[in-house]
């Protein structure tokens, strides 16, 4: 099982709607990061959360420390949004580098 | 400010050729990662580095090794290129606030 799981996988939806991305890990971490990959490739940070909730223009990240869920929400969606979403953790303990543990990922698709 | 560029974008290479991948910043970050994405499974540590003149191996360094000789190149050498390196490759940098920065990737084939 993968430290980190997001879901769902894959998501379409209709260009104005609400949409929830997930992401449940299972190790104590001091942080949590939102990434967005675009389809050319390049990887963009949104999000470094460790407690409560953050908001960029229409895109809105919480987190529940005890719970080690957090959810990205995506209000009015666009077709330009269209992207994989990815969720990574930092775990507690990790000092010497930093280093990330990555999920595989939610590829969304959002249709005109 | 070009933050962390990589170098090529794209490469075909045949079974056993080596090749080395160019990763540079410009915002004098310490650290520094080298990471791998297969289709369908997250990104994969290779190698990171705190700091120029040290380097330690991430979660899958078989087939790999790098150098930090300046704060601005990490370069990731890959030696006896095999099908399994078929993937593709990304260089980041942690930012001092422990956001992290990512060049736009090396699309690598091995055939």
């Amino acid at each position: 099982k993968n430290e980190v799981e997001q879901s769902p996988q894959n998501l379409t939806a209709q260009e104005g709607e609400f949409i929830t991305i997930n992401c449940s890990y299972s190790v104590g971490i001091s942080a949590l990061h939102w990434l967005q990959q675009h389809p050319g490739g390049g990887i963009v940070s949104l999000f470094m959360l460790s407690s409560g909730k953050k908001k960029h223009g229409r895109l809105i990240a919480t987190i529940n420390i005890q719970e080690k869920h957090s959810s990205l929400h995506i209000t009015a969606s666009h077709p330009r949004d269209s992207a994989v979403y990815i969720c990574a953790v930092r775990p507690l303990g990790e000092t010497s580098g930093s280093r990330l543990t990555f999920g595989e990922g939610t590829q969304l698709t959002v249709n005109p | 400010n070009a933050g962390v560029t990589q170098t090529p974008k794209f490469r075909i290479l045949k079974i056993g050729q080596s090749m080395t991948l160019q990763c540079t910043q410009d915002m004098n970050h310490n650290y520094m990662y080298w990471y791998r994405q297969d289709p369908g499974m997250g990104l994969k540590l290779i190698y990171y580095s705190v700091g120029a003149g040290i380097t330690d191996k991430g979660e899958v360094p078989n087939g790999y090794n790098v150098s930090r000789s300046t704060t601005e190149d990490f370069p990731l050498r890959l030696e006896l290129a095999a099908p399994s390196q078929t993937s593709v490759y990304f260089c980041a940098t942690r930012t001092g606030n422990y956001g992290y920065t990512f060049g736009s990737g090396t699309r690598l084939t091995v055939v």
